[in-house]
């Protein structure tokens, strides 16, 4: 399978300072990149739609202006968790398809952010 | 509105019990079903995927199957590192790529 990479594995981080994580397709490139949230117990929710060369689609009920996303090249989506607070901790997953009639979705390994 | 539920919420299996977990879903236009393994603090593992009612993919000791309305993870003579959290997701044909996943199906297999 392909291969995604996410960046930082875990971070820690004081309350309304901003968190930036990277997300990378390693061995193909990838138009669109998706950022989910996942609660303890529960299942992956999805945030917002990064798109490569223009503006993220978000979610009903997801602050883009908190949850900033971009996506600068075929292999690079950054999202970025600006003025966090302990209400974001959370684990943060990214994935990226093939597209052209792959469908199948590679995860990156997550990032687990605690705000204190 | 696509919508996915797994069932059991979670499993306790002796090694080498065999068992299915099940996958149930609505979807204006299914283009693809998903099964996903995850492992505590990681991101998903891609396992398989499904097109249409009927079709079935295997791998080791895991068998998928498709219909109209569910489909099932079949695992045959599990071992505990088969352990692990199973997630179906479905994508419909108007969602631009994105999935609906279902709450998972918590795995134990105990030697």
């Amino acid at each position: 399978g392909a291969v995604v990479s996410q960046h930082p594995s875990r971070v820690i981080c004081k309350s309304g300072t901003s968190v930036k994580i990277e997300c990378r397709s390693l061995d193909f490139q990838a138009t669109t990149m998706f950022w989910y949230r996942q609660f303890p117990k529960q299942s992956l929710m999805l945030m917002a739609t990064s798109n490569e060369g223009s503006k993220a689609t978000y979610e009903q009920g997801v602050e883009k202006d908190k949850f900033l996303i971009n996506h600068a090249s075929l292999t690079l989506s950054t999202l970025t968790v600006t003025s966090a607070h302990p209400e974001d901790s959370s684990f943060y997953i990214c994935s990226a398809s093939h597209g052209g009639g792959r469908d199948e979705a590679f995860f990156g390994q997550g990032t687990r952010l605690t705000v204190v | 509105e696509d919508q996915v539920t797994q069932s059991p919420e979670a499993l306790r299996l002796q090694e080498g019990e065999s068992s299915s977990l099940n996958c149930s879903y609505t979807v204006s236009g299914l283009r693809g079903l998903f099964w996903y393994r995850q492992d505590p603090g990681k991101g998903p593992e891609f396992l398989f995927t499904l097109y249409s009612a009927g079709e079935e993919k295997e791998k080791e000791r895991l068998k998928a199957t498709l219909t109209k309305k569910e489909s099932f993870l079949h695992i045959t003579a599990p071992k505990p590192e088969d352990s692990a959290t199973y997630l179906c997701a479905v994508q419909g044909s108007d969602s631009w790529g994105k999935l609906q996943f279902g709450a998972g199906t918590q795995v134990v297999v105990t030697p």
